[in-house]
């Protein structure tokens, strides 16, 4: 079992649609997560950080961490053409450096 | 703030030659930097975390003396290819942690091709 489970979609959403991403792990060490956006040949760039369990907003962008369940979410609202990308998950222990990526889920918001 | 860059962005090489792909932190020091390798459709595979002032820590399976790493400053580091092979082709990505956040930052990327 991999230690961080995420749906490689592929994702096509209209124009305005909410959009949900998750991720399951199995680590219940982890204690930071992490959402990153990445572009067709480009480097990933973080979207967002949480530590621990609860939720953060930050514009469209809400992440949720329910360290209970060992699931995390990415809700993004008023979906944009622009946000058509691969989102990854990550997240890692407290102490410790190395990131766990989810395989990452292909989106496309389709105008 | 937090910004990676990455030199070059593409190179295409003969098989036998060796490429030195740099990842600078342009923002802010880095005392640990991280190398990742990813196939297409696939996630980042780290291959090795690079500590400034110190040997370099490969994971398991990335072979040391095929992937040089360097790492002589705090906002420097460096990973050398040699004798690369059509199997080398691969997009190659750093990333740079940032003490102030705990946060591994991305930097774009290099594609390597080796014919």
């Amino acid at each position: 079992q991999k230690e961080v489970e995420q749906d490689p979609g592929p994702l096509s959403v209209p124009e305005g649609a909410i959009v949900s991403l998750n991720c399951t792990y199995s680590n219940s060490a982890f204690q930071y997560f992490m959402w990153y956006r990445q572009y067709s040949r480009k480097g990933p760039e973080l979207l967002m950080y949480t530590y621990s369990s609860g939720n953060k907003e930050d514009g469209r962008f809400t992440a949720q961490v329910d360290k209970s369940s060992k699931y995390i979410s990415l809700f993004i609202r008023d979906s944009q053409p622009s946000d058509s990308a691969t989102y990854l998950c990550a997240m890692k222990q407290t102490g410790a450096n190395n990131l766990f990526f989810g395989t990452g889920t292909r989106l496309t918001v389709i105008p | 703030g937090a910004v990676v860059s990455q030199h070059p962005s593409r190179v295409i090489c003969k098989s036998g030659t060796s490429v030195k792909i740099e990842c600078r932190s342009l923002d802010f020091q880095a005392t640990t930097m991280f190398w990742y390798r990813q196939f297409p459709k696939q996630s980042l595979m780290l291959m090795a975390t690079s500590n400034e002032g110190s040997k370099a820590t490969y994971e398991q399976g990335v072979e040391k003396d095929k992937f040089l790493i360097n790492h002589a400053s705090l906002t420097l580091s460096t990973l050398t290819v040699t004798s690369a092979h059509p199997e080398d082709s691969s997009f190659y990505i750093c990333s740079a942690l940032a003490g102030s956040t705990d946060t591994q930052y991305f930097g774009p990327g290099t594609r390597l091709t080796v014919l």
